[in-house]
């Protein structure tokens, strides 16, 4: 696509619920990142994907977060038992797979957990 | 562990000169990264060093000084768009894949 995309753009949940973001990548690019940004704060990187290997995810907060890239394309993140620190902006970029690769991020997730 | 200051705000005037300061201590570099966020608005990219010097973009300059672990960058010729959030990012990793953000420096641009 002519850019990184993600959904939903909202997502209101209440605590405890399971929710998943999509993200759908730059077509030519390999490379996909999934970062959390709180308001005020620059964005924390949780994970990366090359195609659909997964070779960082250090920066997942806790066992309740996973992503997938099954085919090497879209991405999916899950937040399992929501809690209402999860509440945040949830970013997606993607890149070239060379590392010092300009990133590209999309619109973002903002996930607000009651 | 990594560590990355930066300025929480700076105003400046239309039409002069800024420069956003940036320092890191890494476990790992790979380069750094300066990128614009609008309010509201996905960060972009603005420029990325990874050997010491100066690299010069249109009104945008952004150094690097790996051995003081020091980067800045650069405004000139300051318009009123240029009011946005500046985040210096750190690049790290095996294969330079993983960002690691400051917390971002906040310009205002007054007339």
């Amino acid at each position: 696509g002519a850019g990184v995309s993600q959904s939903p753009r909202y997502k209101v949940t209440k605590r405890g619920q399971d929710v998943t973001l999509r993200c759908d990548p730059i077509s030519s690019h390999a490379t996909l990142y999934w970062y959390q940004q709180a308001l005020g704060q620059g964005p924390e990187f949780l994970t990366y994907f090359n195609y659909e290997a997964q070779p960082d995810k250090s920066g997942l907060p806790s066992d309740r977060f996973s992503a997938e890239r099954p085919e090497g394309s879209i991405s999916t993140l899950t937040i399992q038992r929501t809690e209402q620190r999860d509440s945040a902006m949830y970013r997606c970029a993607s890149s070239p797979p060379n590392g010092g690769s300009e990133q590209f991020f999309g619109p973002g997730t903002r996930l607000t957990v009651l | 562990g990594q560590n990355i200051d930066q300025p929480t705000e700076m105003t400046a005037t239309e039409g002069a000169i800024v420069q956003i300061n940036c320092t890191y201590q890494t476990s790992g570099f790979n380069g750094l990264f300066w990128y614009q966020q609008h309010a509201g608005e996905a960060p972009t990219f603005l420029s990325y060093n990874v050997l010491d010097g100066l690299e010069e973009k249109g009104r945008f300059s952004s150094f690097l000084s790996r051995s003081k672990g020091y980067s800045y960058l650069l405004l000139k010729e300051l318009q009123m768009k240029d009011s946005a959030s500046y985040l210096c990012a750190v690049s790290e990793g095996e294969y330079g894949n993983k960002l690691v953000f400051g917390a971002g420096t906040i310009l205002r641009v007054k007339s």
